[in-house]
């Protein structure tokens, strides 16, 4: 099966700085890769989604994210960390099912944004 | 445009109680719809989907049960709670591929 992981379930960064939150999948096939974000009680938003085109993808809210096959990563980053980016960031890897795909899901990392 | 939706948002029930939680998408026909949960410190399980009426899958063996009644209407259940059933329970819909459109969730407190 596929899978993510998510290195550092908490990420601190101050308000301005760069965002860089790490993520390395494991596939035997080429993978489909996204990044969601959570707001505490809220559902996931999609971010950006890798799907074998440009490696480099820009998302919503001003992130983006670069595909490294010969590293097997998928780090998101955003270059001004603004405060309303507090929140659960996830990666996720698509993944065969029987009559269908869903995703697997890293552990996520909490975002904090100091003034 | 679709819209995907899940209620109660919060719930508080008894050990040994009955559940029943409801998604329903709007604006689509025959959409695949799943069931995840979201517990602390175990990110995000896939528990059930559904690629057509009265058609489930389970992903993991578990206390909870899936029903889709109608063609829009995906509904997680169980018997008799667990403390372990709470959690953050998502819906996500999506066409083909894997499920890329969330609710907004249920927070289940068993107590």
């Amino acid at each position: 099966a596929q899978s993510v992981t998510q290195l550092g379930s908490h990420v601190s960064v101050s308000e301005g700085a760069l965002v860089l939150l790490r993520c390395n999948y494991s596939s035997s096939v080429p993978p489909y890769l996204f990044w969601y974000v959570q707001y505490p009680n809220q559902g996931l938003q999609l971010l950006l989604k890798y799907t074998s085109a440009a490696t480099l993808v820009k998302g919503i809210n001003g992130f983006e994210a670069e595909f490294k096959k010969s590293k097997t990563s998928f780090h998101l980053t955003k270059p001004s960390a603004h405060m309303s980016d507090a929140a659960e960031y996830f990666c996720a890897v698509s993944d065969k099912i029987d009559s269908g795909y869903a995703l697997n899901f890293g552990k996520g990392t909490s975002l904090l944004v100091t003034p | 445009s679709q819209t995907i939706h899940q209620w109660p948002a919060t719930l508080v029930q008894p050990v040994g109680s009955p559940l029943s939680l409801e998604c329903t998408v709007e604006g689509t026909s025959n959409p695949n719809l799943y069931w995840y949960r979201q517990a602390a410190g175990r990110g995000l399980q896939l528990l059930f989907y559904s690629v057509g009426i009265g058609q489930i899958s389970s992903e993991v063996p578990q206390n909870l049960s899936a029903s889709r009644p109608q063609d829009r209407q995906f509904i997680l259940s169980s018997k008799k709670l667990l403390l372990s059933d709470s959690g953050f329970y998502l819906c996500a819909w999506s066409f083909e591929g894997p499920p890329l459109h969330f609710g907004n969730g249920t927070r289940l407190t068993v107590t």
